[in-house]
């Protein structure tokens, strides 16, 4: 079945070591976004590709940086995991066009001890 | 930049009894409004939406209506299951960009 993936689902990392989350997709869809989402909170966008065009939000932090080496990868570093990067991290996918539903991934949980 | 506002942020229900959640947005150029459904530790899954040019859609226990003068859209749910609770978020896209902006969120409790 045509998908979106994402790996691990569940990543532990030590405050300030680097980890890289992974996003795979089946779809071909040429958009390609990261969310963070908290508990209790709507996905928050941290920036997207469009085809190989980044996207950043203004807001999202220096420390994350995205990568998206072909159409179905697309990868999250987090450069320097803080307490407060502790989160659900979503990929989604779709064609692009507004109209177009997005495709969400399982996520990776990911904890900062 | 489009801002979404969704309420209520929690609603709890008796099964069988019909739920209503409902979004206002800024920018009047929005003409996309989806609606997803996240079940705990689980993703977003889209399970209605609507185009501007149309002021309802249905899908057997699911309704969205829309008032563009109004500027608001709204999730209508009849006869409730337990299966029904979860997170409902509405969205809609940013004029000009390749991007949706989301509500806060309506966490629906149906009691059996």
């Amino acid at each position: 079945d045509a998908m979106v993936i994402q790996n691990p689902r569940y990543q532990v990392t030590q405050f300030g070591k680097p980890v890289t989350l992974s996003c795979s997709q089946t779809l071909n869809h040429n958009v390609m976004y990261w969310y963070q989402q908290k508990s209790s909170q709507a996905p928050k966008l941290l920036f997207h590709y469009y085809d190989k065009d980044f996207n950043n939000e203004a807001d999202t932090p220096d420390n994350f940086q995205s990568r998206r080496p072909n159409t179905s990868f697309c990868f999250l570093d987090i450069r320097s995991p803080g307490l407060g990067d502790a989160a659900m991290y979503l990929c989604a996918t779709n064609l692009a066009g507004v109209y177009n539903e997005q495709f969400f991934g399982p996520g990776t949980r990911l904890t900062v001890l | 930049g489009e801002n979404v506002e969704q309420h209520p942020s929690t609603l709890s229900v008796q099964e069988g009894d019909s739920a209503v959640i409902k979004c206002t947005y800024s920018d009047s150029a929005s003409n996309y409004f989806p609606w997803y459904k996240q079940e705990l530790g689980k993703r977003p899954q889209l399970i209605i939406d609507i185009r501007s040019n149309v002021g309802e859609k249905k899908d057997q226990r699911i309704a969205v209506t829309l008032n563009k003068t109004a500027k608001h859209f709204s999730l209508h749910i009849t006869e409730t299951q337990p299966e029904d609770s979860a997170v409902y978020f509405c969205a809609a896209p940013l004029r000009g960009y390749q991007k949706v902006t989301f509500g806060t969120g309506t966490k629906l409790q149906v009691i059996p």
